[in-house]
């Protein structure tokens, strides 16, 4: 499978407690994206790598949340002292020129 | 930063009639509009894009049509089936930027 491929694909994690998810991207693409999508909205961004750089943050990404690319290829974003509201979809997508193509997603319930 | 609206939120057709979700976008910059499909627990699949140089594209029974001017553009499944039920998403961005997303619209082809 060639495409962008996320794991965990379920999480369900105690309130406070830390959880990381991973994401390996599409191998030529340099670019990488994390998006968080509840349910009935549509995808809103959190941040985005080129190679290895982490080029911009959305004002979602609290202090709690931070990714990592460290290499360039495949990139983990780790939520720390999660709370309910951190209960989503989080999406991983990547591209080589414009298109963009997603994962399957981590749907993490916090409980 | 950009805002993309997407209607409706919900369309029910009959099999073998077409569909057209709209969006706008408020970002003159922006000039790549792709179109998701997302059916329950997945991550969004890209079907069709456009980009800015052009006012329509089509690929079999999908067509994207683009007004730069008045910054809007238009998704069209002509002879729907029940497996295009599913929902839709709309977004925009500027070469290499992130992606912003429509709110989604739930679509329904009734056998």
């Amino acid at each position: 499978d060639t495409g962008v491929s996320q794991n965990p694909r379920h999480k369900i994690t105690k309130r406070g407690q830390n959880v990381t998810f991973r994401c390996d991207p599409i191998s030529e693409h340099n670019r990488l994206y994390w998006y968080r999508q509840t349910l009935g909205q549509g995808p809103e961004f959190l941040t985005y790598f080129q190679n290895e750089a982490q080029l911009e943050k959305s004002r979602l990404l609290s202090d709690r949340f931070s990714a990592e690319r460290p290499k360039g290829s495949f990139s983990t974003l780790e939520i720390q002292r999660t709370e309910q509201g951190d209960s989503a979809m989080y999406l991983c997508a990547s591209n080589g020129d414009t298109e963009a193509f997603f994962g399957q997603g981590t749907r993490l319930t916090v409980v | 930063g950009e805002n993309v609206e997407q209607h409706p939120s919900t369309l029910s057709v009959q099999e073998g009639d077409s569909a057209v979700i709209k969006c706008t976008y408020s970002d003159s910059a922006s000039n790549y509009f792709p179109w998701y499909k997302q059916e329950l627990g997945k991550g969004p699949q890209l079907i069709i894009d456009i980009r800015s140089n052009v006012g329509e594209k089509k690929d079999q029974r999908i067509a994207v049509t683009l007004n730069k001017t008045a910054k809007h553009f238009s998704l069209h499944i002509t002879e729907t089936q029940p497996e295009d039920s599913a929902v839709y998403f709309c977004a925009a961005s500027y070469t290499g930027n992130q992606f912003y997303f429509g709110t989604g619209t739930s679509l329904t082809v009734i056998p």
